[in-house]
């Protein structure tokens, strides 16, 4: 099975502006969570869908939104950018939602904000 | 307030001796606890999985164990190798769903 993908890999924006983040997850896959990294913070969860719906929220401004398709495909997007939202947005799914799943994550894409 | 704590300096250990990192957590009640690892610009690996009813959990040279009273777990690799070396991250949820929150990761270097 192919893994999660995410495109852009890289991402270069300036402040102000926004941007949307792609997700595919594994075949089969239904829930599909959002993280932001970086140096200060590490992994920080940003919201997770299932079924189209989003299940759970992290603590992030509503500059920060994403939605899932029926294809289980999801995106993220950062309006407004601010130089403290440059991070890598990691991307993983799921089998299902809740019940001790492990994640599969993807490679990551590396959002810069000058 | 809530925390998870890793040793946020690196481990050096040498080749074929065992490994042991910690993860300690305040103020949560998690229905299980997972290991990471990550290996430079890219994502996080799955490793390990523990409940909180289980008290040690294993898999081939990995052992994670889990204790709710101490509010900590340990991963211990055994036998490492150079190709162990990477950043280790413990994750907890306390609903069993998929909010994950991550520890700050520690930095496992095995010298050959």
């Amino acid at each position: 099975k192919a893994g999660v993908t995410q495109t852009p890999r890289y991402l270069i924006k300036t402040r102000g502006q926004q941007v949307t983040l792609s997700c595919s997850p594994i075949s089969g896959h239904r829930s599909v969570s959002w993280y932001q990294q970086t140096p200060g913070q590490g992994l920080q969860f940003l919201f997770e869908y299932f079924s189209e719906t989003q299940r759970n929220k992290g603590n992030f401004p509503g500059r920060f939104s994403g939605r899932q398709f029926s294809n289980s495909r999801s995106e993220m997007n950062v309006s407004t950018l601010e130089l403290g939202d440059s991070a890598l947005y990691l991307c993983a799914s799921s089998p299902k939602a809740g019940d001790y799943n492990e994640q599969f994550f993807g490679p990551g894409t590396r959002l810069t904000v000058l | 307030s809530q925390k998870i704590e890793q040793n946020s300096e690196a481990l050096n250990i040498q080749e074929g001796k065992t490994a042991t990192l910690t993860c300690n957590y305040t103020n949560y009640s998690p229905a299980y606890l997972q290991w990471y690892r990550q290996d430079p610009g890219r994502g996080p690996v799955f490793l390990l999985l523990i409940r909180e009813n289980e008290k040690e959990k294993r898999k081939e040279r990995l052992k994670v164990t889990f204790d709710t009273t101490l509010k900590q777990s340990l991963f211990h690799i055994t036998a490492s190798q150079p190709a162990d070396s990477a950043t280790y991250l413990c994750a907890l949820d306390e609903n069993a769903g998929n909010m994950l929150t991550f520890g700050g990761g520690t930095r496992l270097m095995v010298k050959p």
